[in-house]
């Protein structure tokens, strides 16, 4: 079955650093690959997606590229804020159901 | 346009009760689910229905049951509760198939079993 790997947080950050969350995925076919955010106490919300190869998803400044020959779908944001403190979930559609990640924690302190 | 809603918002229960957690779309999605989310763990798929009278088991069903008897509504039901059922708990809705659409998440219930 599909599966997505992310890297473990927390990722802790000063506020303006750049960001980088990786995540890789495994899955059949053509999948549409996903970024959801959840701010504490919140359900998720989506952030970007990308729907086929060589797309980029961006939403709030922060930018993911569908690498297909890397399986990847990695999450960047040039400059955050202390606001962007949430955890991360990438995700990969398997036409019926979204299969998630594990989440990335991310701090951004002042 | 309310999206997803879910009640109750925090419940405790003891072990062996019974509770039905509700779930309410108002945006015509057919494509429904409930999650299951762990301190530190992503969300492990529990059931989810692709329209009325249709469900389908996910990652996780054991100790659950689902129904969808209408296109807005789909509840959870927890028969035994035991303290393994300690979680927070999301449903979701989605328009219908294929690989671009998004999926609209509720926010929430937090269910402790003492």
């Amino acid at each position: 079955g599909d599966s997505v790997t992310q890297m473990e947080g927390p990722v802790t950050l000063s506020e303006e650093a750049f960001l980088t969350i990786n995540c890789t995925y495994t899955a059949t076919g053509y999948p549409s690959l996903f970024w959801y955010v959840q701010y504490p106490g919140e359900g998720l919300q989506l952030l970007l997606k990308a729907t086929k190869a060589d797309d980029k998803g961006s939403n709030k400044g922060f930018e993911a590229t569908y690498r297909k020959e890397t399986t990847s779908f990695h999450l960047e944001k040039g400059s955050v804020q202390v606001s962007d403190s949430a955890v991360y979930f990438c995700a990969v559609d398997g036409y019926s159901t979204l299969t998630f990640g594990k989440g990335t924690m991310l701090l951004v302190s002042p | 346009n309310a999206g997803v809603t879910q009640t109750p918002k925090f419940r405790i229960l003891k072990i062996g009760q019974s509770m039905t957690l509700q779930c309410t779309q108002d945006m015509n999605h057919n494509y429904m689910y409930w999650y299951r989310q762990d301190p530190g763990m992503g969300l492990k798929l529990i059931y989810y229905s692709v329209g009325a009278g249709i469900t389908d088991k996910g990652e996780v069903p054991n100790g659950y049951n689902v129904s969808r008897s209408t296109t807005e509504d789909f509840p959870l039901r927890l028969e035994l509760a035991a303290p393994s059922q300690t979680s927070v708990y999301f449903c979701a809705s989605r328009r219908g198939e294929g690989y671009q659409e998004t999926q609209y998440f509720g926010p929430g219930t937090r269910l402790l079993v003492l």
